[in-house]
């Protein structure tokens, strides 16, 4: 298995312009989240998915945030207009179907490192 | 609501020595507790987990024990290796109910081994 794909590795871009982020599961994962870390505020959840359907959003910091699922084994971040501040390492992570909820190993992505100038 | 305490780092072994890495947790329900590992560049990995109280979870080396009364699933190895320097998060699960469940890290751990 390939694991969970993450593109582009890296990205530079400068305030303003739009940042999509991009993700594939692990095939046969249920659950699909996208983390946000930085130093200041570590590892922070931004949005999961279970079946393609957004479940909680309650992290995206502001509207400039938005994702998507269209099926089961692609899923977007977008950032529009992205700002400095928006710079971090973005992860994706999926789990499979377990013996019940909240026993689900996640398995991350390596990360997109998003840099805003 | 659901939090996860850390011990700060970074913390500095040399080679051989016994690695302890505290953490703590407050949850209203009955959590499952992992500890994460995330090496240079990479993406998170699970090191070992644990989804009960008195539960001991281990994998390469390294153990944590599910303790309820304390609240604590503190993270040990009995002799550290240059390979295990890595930053380790230690991170609670629990279901709230319809289907959303409280997923909480740690800030994050940097353990540094030298020779």
């Amino acid at each position: 298995d390939a694991g969970v794909i993450q593109s582009p590795r890296h990205e530079v871009t400068e305030m303003g312009q739009e940042v999509t982020l991009r993700c594939k599961p692990i095939s046969g994962h249920d659950y699909l989240f996208w983390y946000r870390q930085t130093m200041m505020r570590g590892l922070e959840l931004l949005i999961y998915f279970n079946n393609n359907v957004p479940i909680d959003d309650s992290g995206m910091p502001e509207d400039r945030f938005s994702a998507k699922m269209p099926n089961a084994s692609f899923s977007t971040l977008k950032i529009q207009p992205s700002e400095p501040r928006d710079s971090a390492v973005y992860f994706c992570a999926s789990s499979s179907p377990g013996s019940g909820i909240g026993t689900d190993t996640q398995y991350f992505g390596p990360g997109t490192r998003l840099t805003v100038l | 609501g659901d939090s996860v305490t850390q011990m700060e780092g970074p913390v500095t072994l040399s080679e051989e020595a016994f690695l302890t890495i505290n953490c703590t947790y407050t949850a209203t329900g009955y959590p499952s507790l992992f500890w994460y590992v995330q090496y240079p560049g990479e993406g998170l990995q699970l090191l070992l987990k644990a989804t009960k109280a008195d539960d001991k979870g281990s994998n390469k080396g390294f153990e944590a024990t599910y303790r309820k009364e304390t609240t604590s699933f503190h993270l040990e190895k009995g002799s550290v290796q240059v390979s295990d320097s890595a930053v380790y998060f230690c991170a609670l699960y629990s279901y709230s109910g319809a289907g959303s469940y409280q997923l909480t890290f740690g800030k994050g751990t940097k353990l540094s081994v030298i020779p």
